[in-house]
Parts: C-alpha cells; sequence; structure tokens
C-alpha cells in the first residue's frame, strides 16, 4: 500500500527535550515536505526537499532540523522544544515531476505537545 | 507572501443540494491549483487537481479555473452528510510548496 508513514503520532514532552519525528514514504517520492496546522493559521510549510540533494526552509523553519539522506525518509528534528511548537504535524510527499510539488500525499499526522 | 483565502464557513447545506467552494489566490504565475478535503483529526486527502482554465469534473465534484480572476472553485452536487469536513484550497508557489487556504468548513445536514 502506497503511503507515508510518520511516527510517532501523539507525543507529550517539555521544554529542551530533543525529539525526532520520522517520515518515512514507499512511493519513490522525489519531493517530501513538513507542514504544521494550528488553529486559525491553518497548514504552513516547515521545510521541503526536492530530491536528496536539495533541501530548503519553507515559511515557519525555526526551531526546527531536517534531513534527507536517502529518498524514502524525511526525519523532523526539534532540538530544544518550546511550547510555542505545540502543533499538529504533517509529512507529505510527491512523485516531484511536472509543476513541483504537484500533487501532495499527506501522513497520519504527529501530535506534539510541549509543556 | 503569497495568500490563497477562503472564506471559513461554515458553509451548511441540505442533503441533495450543491456546495459552492471558493477560493482567491495572489501568485499571478501559479500553475497548478488542488482542493483537498481534511475531516476532523484526520490529514488532508486530495480531491481534485486542475490545471487549465475551465472545469474538471469527477463524479460528483467540478473544479473550476479562472486564472484572469485568479479565482478557482469546488462544486459538489447532490452534497451528502459524509462530504461535511472542511475543505482545502491549494495553490503551486514557485515550484517549491503548496500553499494551503485556512479552509472552509461544509456541513451536510440529513
Amino acid at each position: 500500500e502506497a503511503q507515508v508513514t510518520q511516527n510517532p503520532r501523539y507525543l507529550i514532552t517539555v521544554t529542551g527535550k530533543k525529539l525526532t519525528v520520522t517520515c518515512s514514504q514507499n512511493m519513490n517520492h522525489e519531493y517530501m515536505s513538513w507542514y504544521r496546522q494550528d488553529p486559525g493559521l491553518g497548514l504552513r510549510q516547515i521545510y521541503y526537499s526536492m530530491n536528496v540533494e536539495v533541501t530548503d526552509k519553507g515559511d515557519v523553519p525555526e526551531g526546527y532540523k531536517v534531513s534527507r539522506k536517502e529518498k524514502r525518509n524525511f526525519p523532523l528534528i526539534l532540538e530544544s522544544p518550546s511550547p510555542n511548537q505545540t502543533s499538529l504535524y504533517f509529512c507529505a510527499s510527491s512523485l516531484g515531476e511536472g509543476p513541483i510539488p504537484g500533487e501532495l500525499f499527506f501522513g497520519e499526522g504527529s501530535r506534539l505537545t510541549v509543556l | 507572501q503569497k495568500e490563497v483565502e477562503q472564506n471559513s464557513g461554515p458553509l451548511s447545506v441540505p442533503e441533495g443540494a450543491i456546495a459552492s467552494l471558493n477560493c482567491t489566490y495572489s501568485d499571478r504565475v501559479s500553475q497548478s491549483f488542488f482542493w483537498y478535503r481534511q475531516y476532523s483529526g484526520k490529514s488532508p486527502e486530495l480531491i481534485m487537481s486542475i490545471y487549465s482554465n475551465g472545469d474538471k469534473e469527477d463524479g460528483r465534484f467540478t473544479a473550476q479555473l479562472n486564472k484572469a480572476s485568479q479565482y478557482v472553485s469546488l462544486l459538489i452536487r447532490d452534497s451528502q452528510p459524509s462530504d461535511s469536513a472542511t475543505y482545502l484550497c491549494a495553490v503551486n508557489e514557485a515550484g517549491t510548496a503548496l500553499i494551503f487556504g485556512k479552509g472552509t468548513t461544509l456541513s451536510v445536514s440529513s
């Protein structure tokens, strides 16, 4: 089954404790991206990766890091989480052909609470 | 900052009616447009994509695009209670991201 898998799905942590949200896709997609979704603000892009060689910031990258060491994985790293990073996070991927990024396929989401 | 605007709703329609959802965008060079449906607590799910001016139909859904007016819409015919969700309009920006509107909440009453 074609899918984007995120883990953990739910996490409660404390300020300053480093955490990683993993994202893996099995569709051989070139493009991957992280979004956060907050009430009243909608979906906002954190980082994106056009392919394993190109990664860049989105609209709200502060406090986050990513890496793209292999095509299928695109983890989101919070080095020192703060309460304002409490949010619902989505990883998404796209084939990367035609008008990039094209149709995005989303993971199930990771709900993060930072106390 | 490129913007995608949608009425937040809620848009309420009776079962069997046509629901009309609208979206405007600010970037004149955008070439790709998408409608996603998101149920509460779930991830966005792609419903339609449209790239050319005019109408595109898929089952009960019709997407309409007018690039001159920077306007894209989604019509849902014969609305069902299961269509009750938030509908997100998304526009391709500069080949790096999809920019999403904040969504319109649709409620279909039986």
